[in-house]
């Protein structure tokens, strides 16, 4: 089946430097994307989405890049700082058996760990 | 309240005993999941409630065994498991199990399997 993956298991970052975590996708039909945030010992968190009818959104010190054309996601993390390091997920919500149900499919994961 | 709680936080079980997962949301959402998730490796769907009724079953065994009394409540029942059973369980809810809808996890449930 497809898959969402991740080029880079682990990403070292000074404080202050801004981040890039990158995530490929291989199903075309997908049209919605979700960057969660894991910290040791807690649940995913929510970071930020986006929809396939845009190309970039904005958060709070995060910006999500999305390029339809060579099926490419990234999360950007502006001024790094030692409490966003955790492991960062992609995912993809896609439908499930052609039903109305969706399910979200998580990449591998990477761990961003930021340096004092 | 924005929380998905999950009890207990850690359990430590023997593969005769019977155990159960609980999971609660007052979001009022009505889309409710159970994902399993070992060691440094990504949550793996294991079943998905709407509307209370459950909705997809990722060909879990059945040494797992879901229920969804209510609405805010979900279940995991545990019984005769075995050691590689041991992960991390994360409870989630959505408003619907629809397109578009951001997933809230709670914190999981640590199980070890002796």
């Amino acid at each position: 089946g497809e898959s969402v993956g991740l080029h880079l298991p682990t990403l070292s970052v000074q404080e202050g430097d801004n981040s890039i975590i990158n995530c490929a996708y291989s199903n075309s039909a997908s049209d919605y994307f979700i960057w969660y945030k894991q910290e040791s010992g807690k649940g995913p968190q929510f970071i930020i989405d986006i929809r396939s009818n845009m190309d970039k959104r904005q958060g709070q010190r995060v910006t999500v890049l999305l390029n339809k054309t060579v099926k490419h996601l990234s999360l950007q993390i502006a001024a790094t700082q030692p409490g966003d390091s955790a492991v960062y997920f992609c995912a993809e919500n896609q439908p499930y058996s052609g039903g109305s149900n969706y399910k979200l499919t998580f990449g591998k994961g990477t761990l961003l760990t930021v340096n004092p | 309240d924005t929380e998905v709680t999950q009890t207990p936080k850690h359990l430590v079980m023997g593969m005769t005993n019977k155990k159960s997962l609980k999971c609660e949301q007052h979001m009022g959402h009505r889309a409710m999941y159970w994902y399993k998730q070992k060691a440094k490796k990504p949550p793996e769907l294991m079943f998905v409630y709407s509307y209370e009724k459950l909705s997809i079953n990722e060909s879990v065994p059945s040494r797992f065994s879901p229920e969804c009394p209510n609405s805010s409540l979900l279940n995991l029942h545990l019984h005769a498991l075995q050691p590689e059973d041991s992960a991390l369980y994360l409870c989630a809810s959505s408003w619907t199990s629809g397109r578009d809808n951001e997933q809230f996890f709670g914190p999981g449930t640590r199980l070890t399997v002796l």
